[in-house]
């Protein structure tokens, strides 16, 4: 079955100490998302690939970077998690951007959460 | 400021019953409108997608589209313990990316 997969499922990080979480899609889709949710809250985008043409939010914190190696594989770099940085990160792709009506449904991975103690 | 407003919940309806989800959103040139549903510790799951105005129905759901008064709702028929979930009502924000809204959190008994 075509899917979003994201690796590892829990990560448990120290303070301070570099952390990347992995995503891959067999769906073929051009677009590849990564969100940030806390308990109770909606997810919260904090960027995305259109294949490779890399489109960060405003208001994403330096403190995360991505990678998009190839069209399957996208990967979300924190560099210095903090605690407030413990959440579920969740990988989404869609066929063509948000703007191509019918196109632009997103498909979840499972999702990774992580700690940082 | 672009938003898009839910109910937080929780709702509570019997088993059998409609459940009637609601969503409204400010920005009169968004043009797509998903609903996912959430269970507790997993990712969303997409229900239903609706662009034109109207109803669409896929089973027990349908999806009303009203761009005039800027308002989606979901309907789930014959509602089932299993439906308990948070529903996330998300909007295309002129093609930049999805606004999701807090989630209306559905509790239905048996």
């Amino acid at each position: 079955d075509a899917m979003v997969i994201q690796n590892p499922r829990y990560q448990v990080t120290q303070f301070g100490k570099p952390v990347t979480l992995s995503c891959s899609q067999t769906l073929n889709h051009n677009v590849m998302y990564w969100y940030q949710q806390k308990s109770s809250q909606a997810p919260k985008l904090l960027f995305h690939y259109y294949d490779k043409d890399f489109n960060n939010e405003a208001d994403t914190p330096d403190n995360f970077q991505s990678r998009r190696p190839n069209t399957s594989f996208c990967f979300l770099d924190i560099r210095s998690p903090g605690l407030g940085d413990a959440a579920m990160y969740l990988c989404a792709t869609s066929r063509e951007p948000t703007y191509q009506r019918g196109y632009n449904e997103q498909f979840f991975g499972p999702g990774t959460r992580l700690t940082v103690l | 400021q672009k938003e898009v407003e839910q109910n937080s919940g929780p709702l509570s309806v019997p088993e059998g019953a409609i459940a009637s989800l609601n969503c409204t959103y400010s920005d009169r040139g968004s043009q797509s409108f998903f609903w996912y549903r959430q269970y507790s510790g997993k990712s969303p799951e997409l229900i239903m997608s609706i662009y034109s105005n109207g109803d669409k129905e896929d089973g027990r759901f349908t999806a009303q589209l009203n761009k005039a008064s800027q308002y989606v709702s979901l309907l789930i028929r014959d509602s089932q313990p299993s439906d308990s979930a948070t529903y996330l009502c998300a909007v295309d924000n002129y093609g930049q990316n999805f606004v999701f809204g807090p989630g209306t959190r559905l509790s239905v008994l048996p």
